[in-house]
């Protein structure tokens, strides 16, 4: 039931765009989206429920096809900030457990 | 914003011996809490879920007389690692969130080094 994240890793400049991708084989309620810096706990970026929406987060946006239980994190004009591992949680039924993929470490270098 | 605090941040013991693990929900109440495990450049596996005032629900694969948890409180869940091992040293991490849909707040961590 893990979803599927990919790529596995990314490497970017500072400025350039990343699209990290989390795909569920099971049907989806919701997708939440976590950055970890080695040695640290995660922290939150998003949610995206179940019907599509989109969500925003300064330079961080969200998607979530609910038909092909894939969810999309796209990254513009990355900074160095952004270096760290994206996971992808996944709630199969609104029962606030979530579900991790295997994590996408990205590194931004100047 | 709400804060969970966890403690300890970094514990070594000898084989053998139990560890115990706090989860605090600082400002918030939590009904369920969650127990994550992550192995070095690995991803955050769920462990078991914590539910205030009743039994834990234990993730397949997942020994529950290796770990137990108690969830005492709206604000305080427990794990305690039972004889461990050297294949029990990990990352454990805690979370909660205040309510399902919600977003999880995760403890700092709890390194284990088990000698």
């Amino acid at each position: 039931q893990q979803p599927v994240q990919s790529p596995q890793a990314v490497i970017l400049r500072e400025g350039e765009d990343a699209v990290i991708n989390c795909s569920s084989s099971k049907a989806l309620y919701s997708v939440h989206w976590y950055r970890q810096k080695h040695g640290e706990a995660p922290v939150f970026l998003m949610i995206l429920l179940k019907g599509g929406e989109q969500k925003g987060h300064e330079k961080i946006s969200a998607s979530f096809n609910e038909k092909k239980q894939q969810s999309s994190l796209y990254l513009t004009a990355s900074q160095l900030s952004y270096s760290g591992t994206y996971f992808c949680g996944t709630d199969y039924g609104n029962t606030g457990k979530l579900i991790f993929g295997q994590g996408t470490t990205l590194q931004v270098k100047p | 914003g709400a804060v969970v605090s966890q403690h300890p941040s970094r514990v070594i013991c000898k084989s053998g011996t139990s560890v115990k693990i706090e989860c605090r929900s600082l400002d918030f109440q939590a009904t369920t809490m969650f127990w994550y495990r992550q192995f070095p450049k690995k991803s955050l596996m769920l462990m078991a879920t914590s539910n205030e005032g009743s039994k834990a629900t234990y993730e397949q694969g997942v020994e529950k007389d290796k770990f137990l948890i108690n969830h005492a409180s709206l604000t305080l869940s427990t794990l305690t690692v039972t004889s461990a091992h050297p294949e029990d040293s990990s990352f454990y991490i805690c979370s909660a969130s205040q309510g399902a849909g919600e977003k999880l707040f995760f403890g700092s961590g709890t390194q284990l080094s088990v000698l």
